[in-house]
């Protein structure tokens, strides 16, 4: 299946500070990619879907100047976390879609972000 | 409103027996894809199966199934043979072509006993 790299796996950062998650098709070319945020023994929330070239869509009460989206290229895509608080520790997880047809995702390995 | 709903949070089966996850779903779109994604506990989330709505054969991966009964909205996955390496999260979900969404259920966490 398609591969999709995500980086830094896990990151700690003090509260106040801006952190950036990049999310990578490896062999594939992804024009949507997808921004999860998960919290323990919880379902995957979706947060953005990040379209190459245009601007992100944001989920209903999510902060888009807080969680800054970009996908400037056909196999990346990047949140930033500005002026992070303990509040959004948090694993963020970015996924890719292949085709719209079938829907299929395929999921990076996640980033575990700490913010003291 | 498409829905998706899980309703074992937890379950546990021994090692080389068989185990049945629950999903139900609801959704008013025609055409739509079924999927459960397995999350083990190095959390990158995998593509375990994947059913057509429009195809009436469940899908099947090995010893991984599904019981996908469209009229009851519903679509079960059996794992057979069960090995330790399926103790995981497993999430079922939906998507429609239509409106590009995906919804995810609560999930169930499987441990495979030794």
């Amino acid at each position: 299946g398609a591969v999709v790299s995500q980086h830094p796996s896990w990151v700690i950062c003090k509260s106040g500070t801006s952190v950036k998650i990049e999310c990578r098709s490896l062999d594939f070319q992804a024009t949507t990619m997808f921004w999860y945020r998960q919290f323990p023994k919880q379902s995957l929330m979706l947060m953005a879907t990040s379209n190459e070239g245009s601007k992100a869509t944001y989920e209903q009460g999510v902060e888009k100047d807080k969680f800054l989206i970009n996908h400037a290229s056909l196999t990346l895509s990047t949140l930033t976390v500005t002026s992070a608080h303990p509040e959004d520790s948090s694993f963020y997880i970015c996924s890719a879609r292949v085709t719209s047809i079938t829907g299929e995702l395929f999921f990076g390995e996640g980033s575990r972000l700490t913010v003291l | 409103a498409q829905t998706v709903t899980q309703s074992q949070p937890e379950m546990s089966v021994q090692e080389a027996e068989t185990v049945t996850l629950s999903c139900t779903y609801d959704t008013s779109e025609n055409n739509y894809y079924l999927f459960w994604y397995k999350q083990p506990p190095s959390r990158q989330m995998i593509l375990v199966i994947r059913q057509e709505a429009y195809k009436q054969q469940n899908a099947t991966e090995n010893r991984f199934s599904v019981n996908f009964q469209k009229a009851a909205k519903s679509f079960s996955l059996k794992i057979s043979d069960s090995q330790l390496g399926d103790t995981a999260m497993y999430f079922c979900a939906s998507y429609t072509s239509g409106t590009y969404k995906y919804i995810f259920g609560t999930g169930t966490r499987l441990k495979v006993l030794a």
